[in-house]
């Protein structure tokens, strides 16, 4: 069975930092590229990073560019999200998500961690 | 930046068909996503380049994308499709994935 499990959300004060990890199992991991995507609460899905399967390129929306970093550990079939500076407007739940194999859509999503940035 | 433009909810009865617009600048000139996500879960791809179905979405769900709009139809609509959808795109201009703002879908 394709699986995203994602792992390191929490709460942490504004300025903080967090690490997001996700596990990936039932698949040829270095074939696919991968994603961050997140959702405010009662708010709709953004974008956050994606790396291809090979570790480059990697894109990064504007709201996050320079403070976040996407990385992946292709031997532990892991994805990860460094995120320093953390804002309020950063609090989301954040997903794990593949790229499909064809184009620039997702076709496999985790369940998310809950990121809540908050004084 | 691109933008992608969703109406934020639309109404069907059971058994009606149900249109979800998308609109970008020249969104007929990219490959138009649709995904369902219902109350508490993640979301599910259920139309993928335009018109293609993934493995496991019936057959009442199809897409179209033409000029600057792409629809997203369902057909015979089921009370458990009552949900959000999100459009997405990729621009390869800004390598940004875009996502829509989201249509909630009342079924009633």
């Amino acid at each position: 069975e394709v699986q995203l499990v994602e792992s390191g959300g929490g709460w942490v004060q504004p300025g903080g930092s967090l690490r997001l990890s996700c596990a990936a199992s039932g698949f040829t991991f270095t074939s696919y590229g991968l994603n961050w995507v997140r959702q405010a609460p009662g708010k709709g899905l953004e974008w956050v990073s994606y790396i291809s399967d090979s570790g480059s390129p990697i894109y990064y929306a504007d709201s996050i560019k320079g403070r976040f970093t996407i990385s992946r550990d292709n031997a532990k079939n892991s994805l990860y999200l460094q995120m320093n500076s953390l804002r309020v407007e950063d609090t989301a739940v954040y997903y794990c998500a593949r790229r499909g194999a064809e184009f620039y859509y997702i076709d496999v999503w985790g369940k998310g961690t809950t990121v809540t940035v908050s004084s | 930046s691109y933008d992608l433009t969703q109406p934020p909810s639309v109404s069907v009865s059971p058994g009606q068909t149900a249109s979800i617009t998308c609109s970008g600048d020249n969104l007929g000139g990219y490959f138009a996503n649709w995904y369902q996500q219902k109350p508490g879960l993640s979301p599910v791809l259920v139309i993928y380049q335009d018109k293609k179905r993934p493995s496991g979405i019936p057959e009442r769900f199809s897409g179209s994308n033409s000029g600057n709009t792409a629809t997203l139809t369902i057909s015979g609509t089921q009370a458990l499709d009552e949900a959000d959808y999100y459009c997405q795109a990729w621009d390869s201009i800004s390598t940004d994935w875009v996502f829509g703002g989201g249509t909630k879908l009342t079924v009633l």
